[in-house]
């Protein structure tokens, strides 16, 4: 079965500084591999995702995410983060069960 | 495009009620939808799987007799949440997916059962 490690349990960025978000996932095959934000009380939203071709995946928000199957992982990152990326972000998985597995998620906190 | 809804947003019932929450996907058909619930600062726990016209597959520790999921057409599923509890309290997500793998996610229903 598919499983998803998302180290970093809370991260605090500057505002206009940069991020990475680590992700490491287990899989047997080539995953199908997401990235989702969460806001308060709110749903989640697809930020990128990666299915096959180029490893390095735009999203949206200005959103980056490298998949790199020699380190199993697929971090994403975002050159400049603005105060509005505050949010809970969650790394999922999509194997072989057709089920989604998600990460514990990051809470990314962003101060002035 | 693939918007899906949710509503209630928020719903307060008492112990031992019984609550339905909706899950519509309003621009393209759903052949799968999915119920997650998310306990507070956790991740998201799949519940179970429904395909359009069939019995929900569950996911262990389930109850299905807890959780009655219907998906009776290709926008709408519903999950009601029996004989509810305080434990029962949740943060319940849907998602749904056409013909490929991608889910798209509803905003969420907040339950709490006083």
């Amino acid at each position: 079965a598919q499983s998803v490690t998302q180290p970093d349990i809370h991260i605090t960025v500057s505002e206009g500084a940069s991020l990475e978000l680590r992700c490491n996932y287990s899989y047997g095959a080539t995953p199908y591999l997401f990235w989702y934000v969460q806001s308060p009380g709110q749903g989640l939203q697809l930020l990128l995702k990666y299915f096959s071709g180029d490893t390095l995946v735009q999203g949206i928000k200005g959103f980056e995410a490298e998949f790199k199957r020699s380190q199993s992982s697929f971090n994403l990152r975002k050159p400049s983060v603005h105060w509005s990326d505050a949010a809970e972000y969650f790394c999922a998985v999509w194997g072989g069960n057709e089920k989604l597995t998600f990460g514990t998620g990051t809470r990314l906190t962003i101060i002035p | 495009g693939a918007v899906v809804s949710q509503h209630p947003s928020r719903v307060i019932c008492k112990s031992g009620t019984s609550v339905k929450i909706e899950c519509r996907s309003l621009d393209f058909q759903a052949t799968t939808m999915f119920w997650y619930r998310q306990f507070p600062k956790q991740s998201l726990m799949l519940m179970a799987t429904s395909n359009e016209g069939s019995k929900a597959t569950y996911e262990q520790g389930v109850e299905k007799d807890k959780f009655l999921i219907n998906h009776a057409s290709l926008t709408l599923s519903t999950l009601t949440v029996t004989s509810a509890h305080p434990e029962d309290s949740s943060f319940y997500i849907c998602s749904a997916s056409g013909r490929g793998i991608e889910q798209y996610f509803g905003p969420g229903t907040r339950l709490t059962v006083t």
